[in-house]
């Protein structure tokens, strides 16, 4: 189990669709990260919030819109999608700063199909 | 800006194999290190780490992984490996102070029982 809860697990929506993926986590991190993933390769960087701030957008594309009401929720809404858009997106929290372990801690992600 | 080279693309091993993946990075000065497995369908998550101290890391499920600064790498390695190990592994470098780590292409290993 891990401690990033993302829904929903798995999405299918057509390219004219607006739907949203949902993360949150309760371990105070103040750093949260949507990923992109396809099959067998590692995640990319989509976009990082800190401290409830868009710090990293990753050049993507407009039809991905960030969310982050709180620091214990992130979201990522979908509108116009492609079928490239097809992938495993994966939420990961983490510190922000230098002390405690760093690691990301990543959700199970949510399978988009975009048909 | 970091990069992180996994050498080995695919591996295919059989049970009670050992194993080394290679794990080399670019940034000279302090690095936080990590190994993340991928188990078929499920999340990533953290097989171990490195901060500081003893360079040699013991992780989860038998695993370890040696810190040679001098090579800039952090190979990971099990002395017998279990069909339970078949996975995606990825090396992931944090540097220069910031807090987003730079993954590694990944390794996909297959273990036969």
């Amino acid at each position: 189990d891990t401690e990033v809860t993302q829904t929903p697990k798995h999405l299918v929506m057509g390219m004219t669709n607006k739907k949203s993926l949902k993360c949150e986590q309760h371990m105070g991190h103040r750093a949260m990260y949507w990923y992109k993933q396809k099959a067998k390769k590692p995640p990319e960087l989509m976009f990082v919030y800190s401290y409830e701030k868009l710090s990293i957008n990753e050049s993507v594309p407009s039809r991905f819109s960030p969310e982050c009401p709180n620091s214990s929720l992130l979201n990522l809404h979908l509108h116009a999608l492609q079928p490239e858009d097809s992938a495993l997106y994966l939420c990961a929290s983490s510190q922000v700063s230098g002390s405690g372990t760093g690691e990301l801690f990543f959700g199970e992600g949510s399978r988009l199909t975009v048909l | 800006a970091q990069s992180v080279s996994q050498h080995n693309h695919h591996v295919i091993l059989s049970e009670a194999a050992s194993l080394e993946l290679g794990c080399n990075y670019s940034y000279g000065g302090t690095v936080n290190l990590f190994w993340y497995v991928q188990y078929p369908g499920q999340h990533l998550q953290l097989l171990l780490k490195y901060f500081s101290g003893d360079p040699l890391v013991k992780g989860i499920k038998g695993f370890e992984a040696e810190f040679i600064k001098s090579k800039f790498s952090f190979n990971l390695r099990k002395p017998s490996v279990q069909w339970s190990d078949t996975a995606e592994y990825f090396c992931a470098v944090r540097s220069g102070g910031s807090y987003i780590p730079t993954f590694g292409r990944g390794t996909s290993l297959i273990v036969h029982p």
